[in-house]
C-alpha cells in the first residue's frame, strides 16, 4: 500500500493564483481531512469528510474549498491565494473517525509558499 | 484555543539519556495519542492511551495519563540520535470527527550524539 500520498511537495503560487493539492489514499478509509501546519501552532483542520459526497469546516476553512467524489482522493482548493496561505498542509486519513481511538495517516505534506 | 498544549517547547539532552514530554489539555477526552514528525515529513502516530488507561507501554515509550489534572507525559528512555524530531499530542473527545480531534503545537527534541 502507498498509504496517503500528496502532490506536489513544493508549491510557489502568487497572490491571487488558484490551485488544488492533490490527496489520495489506498487504504479505504472513510475519513479524511486537510490541515495546516505553522510554526509554533501545530495542526489546525482545515476541512474534513466523513465519506464520498460528504465534506464540512474545520477550524480554519476560509479561503479553501474541498470535495470527495470517491473514497480514495480529497483535493484541496486554494480560490485565490494570499501570503497568510504560505504554510505547510497535510492530508491525514482514517478508518472511522474520531472517538473510537482510530489513529490518523499521515501524508508527507505540502509545502506552499504565497508570494 | 487548543485542546492539547505541550511541555517544555524544545528539549535537547544527549543520547542515552530519558526524555520526557508532557501535554495538557481542557476538556474530557475519550483518548489521546502521541505523534511524532520528523523534519519535513508527515505525521507518525507513536502511541495511543484511553480514558480509562493510566500508564501504556511500547519498546522504549512510556505514555502515562493523569486525568483529573487533564495532563499526560511521553518518557522516551534511552533517547538515541534517531528520536529527534517533534512530537505531538492529539486529544480525542470523541463524536463529531472533524470537531473533536486537536493537536497541541509540539515538543521540539534534539538528541545529541
Amino acid at each position: 500500500n502507498a498509504g496517503v500520498t500528496q502532490t506536489p511537495k513544493f508549491q510557489v503560487l502568487k497572490t491571487g493564483q488558484s490551485m488544488t493539492l492533490q490527496c489520495a489514499q489506498d487504504m479505504n478509509h472513510e475519513y479524511m481531512s486537510w490541515y495546516r501546519q505553522d510554526p509554533g501552532m501545530g495542526l489546525r483542520l482545515i476541512h474534513y469528510s466523513v465519506g464520498a459526497g460528504i465534506t464540512d469546516q474545520g477550524e480554519v476553512p476560509n479561503g479553501y474549498n474541498v470535495s470527495r467524489s470517491t473514497t480514495e482522493d480529497f483535493p484541496l482548493r486554494l480560490l485565490s491565494a494570499a501570503p497568510s496561505q504560505t504554510s505547510v498542509y497535510f492530508c491525514a486519513s482514517s478508518y472511522s473517525g474520531g472517538g473510537a481511538g482510530e489513529t490518523q495517516y499521515f501524508g508527507p505534506g505540502t509545502r506552499l509558499l504565497v508570494l | 484555543s487548543q485542546q492539547g498544549e505541550e511541555d517544555p517547547q524544545a528539549l535537547s539532552i544527549q543520547e542515552g539519556e530519558n526524555a520526557t514530554m508532557n501535554c495538557s489539555y481542557k476538556t474530557s477526552i475519550n483518548n489521546l495519542q502521541w505523534y511524532r514528525q520528523n523534519s519535513g515529513r508527515g505525521l507518525v502516530h507513536l502511541i495511543l492511551i484511553r480514558s480509562n488507561e493510566r500508564e501504556k507501554h511500547s519498546g522504549r515509550l512510556r505514555v502515562t495519563l493523569d486525568t483529573s489534572k487533564k495532563s499526560s507525559s511521553l518518557l522516551i528512555t534511552a533517547s538515541r540520535a534517531a528520536d529527534t524530531a517533534s512530537y505531538f499530542c492529539a486529544t480525542d473527545r470523541g463524536g463529531d470527527y472533524g470537531q473533536n480531534f486537536v493537536f497541541g503545537p509540539g515538543t521540539r527534541l534534539s538528541v545529541l550524539p
